[in-house]
């Protein structure tokens, strides 16, 4: 059974960089086959897919975020990590890790979610 | 990119059925048959109830199903349940490589 599983700070200052990171259990990134993604949710709000990465390190990115995102994958360590620069509040949200398939957008198995606070 | 269109609610009592649109574009929807929905919770992440249009992951009741047509895909419940009630997502792959989400649906079982 695959388990992902978000780490990070839950508060982040505006302006700085956002830095998160998804430990995969009970799978191997390395093995192919598989989009390593990160989606996130504003409180209240709906999903909205930020980008992923194929473990040979070939990256997508939403358009709307892909000037300050960066996803990056540790196949040594079984994790992948994002990170979003020069955050303002509007970047406050439950930040999910998960595993896509075909065609990118069958997200079969999903982290928990981590909620990160951008405040001063 | 803008989010697919989804009715913002829908309702409907146990035992009915109810349908949930999601529109695109060609681009989006039309173009591919690359449509999944997702249930979620309140404070739960969301959970894969169909992929590639219309088929099922193991272990979720054959009572969901999706069709597509055109621009729009759709997510039928039949025999409504209360465990039913959430919020549903559709999502599809882009023309550009990319992933795009529906605004959510929020279902009520009355």
């Amino acid at each position: 059974q695959v388990q992902l599983q978000e780490s990070g700070p839950g508060l982040v200052k505006p302006s700085q960089t956002l830095s998160l990171t998804c430990t995969v259990s009970g799978g191997s990134i390395s093995s192919g086959g598989y989009y390593w993604s990160w989606i996130r949710q504003h409180p209240g709000k709906g999903l909205e897919w930020i980008g992923y990465i194929y473990y040979s390190g070939s990256t997508y990115y939403n358009p709307s975020l892909k000037s300050r995102v960066t996803i990056s994958v540790d196949t040594s360590k079984n994790q992948f990590s994002l990170k979003l620069s020069s955050v303002t509040a509007a970047d406050t949200a439950v930040y999910y890790c998960a595993r896509a398939t075909t065609a990118m957008v069958t997200f079969d198995y999903w982290g928990q979610g981590t909620l990160v606070t951008v405040s001063s | 990119q803008s989010a697919l269109t989804q009715p913002a609610s829908v309702s409907g009592s146990p035992g009915q059925s109810i349908t949930i649109s999601c529109t695109g574009t060609s681009s989006d929807v039309g173009g591919y048959n690359y449509v999944s929905w997702y249930q979620q919770h309140p404070g739960k992440a969301p959970k894969l109830m169909i992929y590639e249009v219309s088929n099922r992951p193991s272990g979720v009741p054959d009572r969901f199903s999706g069709s597509k047509s055109g621009n729009t895909a759709s997510l039928t419940i039949s025999g409504l349940q209360a465990e039913d009630e959430a919020d549903y997502y559709c999502s599809s792959y882009t023309s550009s490589s990319t992933v795009v989400f529906g605004g959510g649906t929020k279902l009520t079982v009355l």
